[in-house]
């Protein structure tokens, strides 16, 4: 499956803007979508097609994609915006989701 | 409003074969572009895609899991139906089944609640 990349956990403090990257092998060449994921939920679609959002999502939730790496910025973050970010491509018939971004809103 | 529901077993022992159904309604599997994914998540780890199966018939498997993955759909029951031969702990997971659109790009964008499978003798 394609491997892409994210780190572990990004902290960020209310009100503030929060970037999530992801990498991957040509990454800027295909489509990136995010999910949010608060515990012991379902993921939420956030972000498709590198940078639009499904109805429902707030606009302070916006995408980027190129070269080999794809992100996620929140901006003025709220305390409900703390979850895990995974973030998800196609590649040659198969999908590839990153290991996950904590996001900390402290 | 599209919903989607996963059932099966929630033990199974190692060895065993798995299988998982996805009931769906709200949208139809055969509508060009529409199809239906496998995801899980072990306790504490990452999202693992599995599989898809699409309204044309394609299926698209895990490198990893192939040769112990099925994906097969009842487009008129509305399900979709995933077997795992083989079953081992390490496969212990809350399995998700989801809508997935293709259209020039993939996005899932409907989850289910998820079924939580445990291996174990």
């Amino acid at each position: 499956s394609y491997e892409l990349t994210q780190p572990p956990s990004v902290s960020v403090s209310p009100g503030q803007t929060a970037s999530i990257t992801c990498s991957g092998d040509k990454l800027g060449d295909k489509y990136a979508c995010w999910y949010q994921q608060r515990p012991g939920q379902s993921p939420v679609l956030v972000i498709y097609q590198n940078n639009k959002r499904p109805s429902g999502i707030p606009d302070r939730f916006s995408g980027s994609n190129s070269g080999n790496t794809a992100t996620l910025t929140i901006s003025g973050t709220q305390a409900i915006d703390e979850a895990d970010y995974y973030c998800q491509a196609w590649d040659r018939s198969t999908e590839g989701f990153g290991g996950g971004t904590k996001l900390t809103v402290l | 409003q599209v919903t989607l529901r996963e059932s099966g077993p929630a033990l199974v022992k190692p060895t065993q074969t798995l299988t998982l159904t996805c009931t769906f309604s709200g949208f139809s599997l055969s509508t060009s572009g529409m199809c239906v994914s496998w995801i899980r998540q072990p306790p504490g780890k990452a999202l693992e895609w599995l599989a898809r199966i699409d309204w044309d018939g394609y299926k698209y498997y895990s490198p990893s899991l192939k040769t112990r993955l099925t994906i097969s759909k009842d487009t008129s029951k509305n399900q979709v139906v995933l077997t795992m031969t083989n079953m081992d702990p390490v496969d212990t997971a809350t399995y998700y089944c989801a809508r997935t659109i293709d259209d020039s790009s993939a996005y899932t964008d409907y989850w289910g609640q998820g079924t939580l499978v445990t291996v174990s003798s």
